[in-house]
């Protein structure tokens, strides 16, 4: 069985431009959660899709979005990156308990 | 609200000895907790979790973790350390209702051979 993976493994952008990151869960699971992991700071909670609706979102800014395909892909939008940006997101789903991670995208903005 | 404390930035612990990693955490009603561990470069692996039933929980590559309610703690555990153990550790948590998990700020832990 295929684990989530996770599009693209590295992403270099420049501030001010967009970003997207793609993620799909593990065959059977309908909820998607992201995370970004900056250096030094431990892995912050972004956004959780269920089912095909935003279900709660973490303390980031607006431009910072993404959706769930019926599917239960998932992709995460950056917008007017900023070098802070920097760093490795990750993705995961789950079936009710535990969560399973990709091996993340990391995206750098010079 | 829910929070994860992990007081240790390292723990740094000679090879076949015991080794601990600290956790402790705040929520409303019982906890989910969970242990992740994370390689360089690398997605979080799951080591082990608690929902109810027997404090001492059991799970991958001979870890163990203890919840103690009392104190709010889910120390992580190994009676003999490996080199490969040397990774990053993470405590998380949740409460019973549908929410994301929390994550601690993470434990790196140094093996020496």
């Amino acid at each position: 069985e295929a684990g989530v993976t996770q599009s693209p493994t590295h992403l270099i952008k420049t501030r001010g431009q967009q970003a997207t990151l793609r993620c799909s869960p593990i065959s059977g699971h309908t909820s998607v959660y992201w995370y970004q992991q900056a250096l030094g700071l431990g892995l912050q909670f972004l956004l959780w899709y269920d089912e095909g609706e935003e279900r709660n979102r973490g303390n980031f800014p607006p431009r910072f979005s993404g959706r769930q395909f019926p599917n239960y892909s998932s992709e995460l939008n950056v917008n007017a990156l900023e070098l802070e940006d920097s760093a490795l997101y990750l993705c995961a789903s789950h079936p009710g308990g535990e969560l399973f991670f990709g091996e993340g995208s990391r995206l750098t903005v010079l | 609200a829910q929070s994860v404390a992990q007081p240790e930035d390292q723990v740094n612990v000679a090879e076949g000895n015991p080794l601990t990693v600290k956790c402790t955490y705040s929520v409303s009603g019982n906890p989910y907790l969970f242990w992740y561990v994370q390689y360089p470069n690398r997605g979080l692996q799951f080591l082990l979790k608690y929902i109810t039933g027997d404090n001492l929980v059991k799970g991958s590559y001979g870890f163990e973790a203890e919840f103690n309610k009392s104190q709010t703690s889910f120390h992580l555990k190994k009676p003999s350390a490996l080199v490969s153990d040397s990774a990053l550790y993470f405590c998380a948590v949740r409460d019973t209702g549908r929410r994301a998990l929390t994550f601690g700020s993470g434990t790196r832990l140094q093996v020496q051979p």
